[in-house]
């Protein structure tokens, strides 16, 4: 089974400033299979990116996501008081003739 | 504007069962899959399962087998999902979640609903 390690598990920056969200795979995944969510207390998570980089409707530009293999990237270019939630990636695998649609654990990103 | 609105909250003794569903509106009903996320009180996502809506078929974590049911209702927009012999553990938010098919991810999500197991 698919493991997906998120880090780091909490990240406290200022509004403005760049964050970097990792997310790593125990094992190689095709780039269309990694989607970041974005869930804010007491909300359903969002979709934020699908496929690896492709931005969901209505994402700003300052989200981006890349990466490929094992190691894939959320890149929050200047931070937004809005951005501040926790951020999840989640895969999807297919192995031993079942489906799997993996979450990593959250990163948690918190005004410092 | 696709909705995804489900019932509300249940509160549930051990061993019984819950039923939640999942009222759909704003696209083509059997042209999407429909998954299953849940997550527990201060936890991360866990999915659950998916059913693909217009084949009407279903595949569940190996963990849940026998425990959950998911079925559809074409002729509402509804998705079913029943959790059975509830646990302490079950005790979360489930979530339902939109998928166009083989795209991998979920792109619309309903606002959940809290299920309280107690003993």
């Amino acid at each position: 089974e698919i493991v997906l390690t998120q880090s780091p598990g909490t990240l406290s920056l200022s509004p403005g400033e760049r964050a970097t969200l990792s997310c790593r795979a125990s094992q190689s995944l095709s780039n269309r299979y990694l989607a970041w969510y974005q869930q804010k207390p007491g909300q359903a998570p969002r979709l934020i990116m699908y496929a690896t980089s492709t931005r969901a409707t209505g994402i700003p530009d300052r989200f981006s996501g890349s990466g490929s293999g094992t190691d894939f990237t959320l890149t929050i270019s200047r931070l937004e008081p809005e951005d501040f939630a926790v951020y999840y990636c989640q895969q999807y695998g297919y192995s031993y003739s079942s489906y799997s649609y993996i979450f990593g654990q959250g990163t948690k990103l918190e005004i410092k | 504007q696709v909705q995804l609105v489900q019932s509300g909250a249940e509160v549930k003794e051990t061993g019984a069962s819950v039923k939640i569903s999942c009222k759909t509106s704003g696209y083509g009903f059997t042209n999407y899959y429909i998954h299953w996320v849940r997550q527990a009180p201060g936890q991360g996502l866990e999915w659950m399962g998916i059913i693909r809506v217009g084949a009407d078929k279903t595949e569940n974590v190996q963990k849940f087998q026998g425990r959950v049911t998911m079925t559809r209702d074409t002729s509402t927009s509804t998705v079913y999902m029943e959790l059975s012999s509830l646990r302490s553990e079950d005790t979360a938010v489930y979530f339902c979640a939109r998928e166009f098919p083989e795209t991998f991810n979920f792109d619309y999500w309903g606002q959940g609903t809290l299920v309280t197991v107690s003993s």
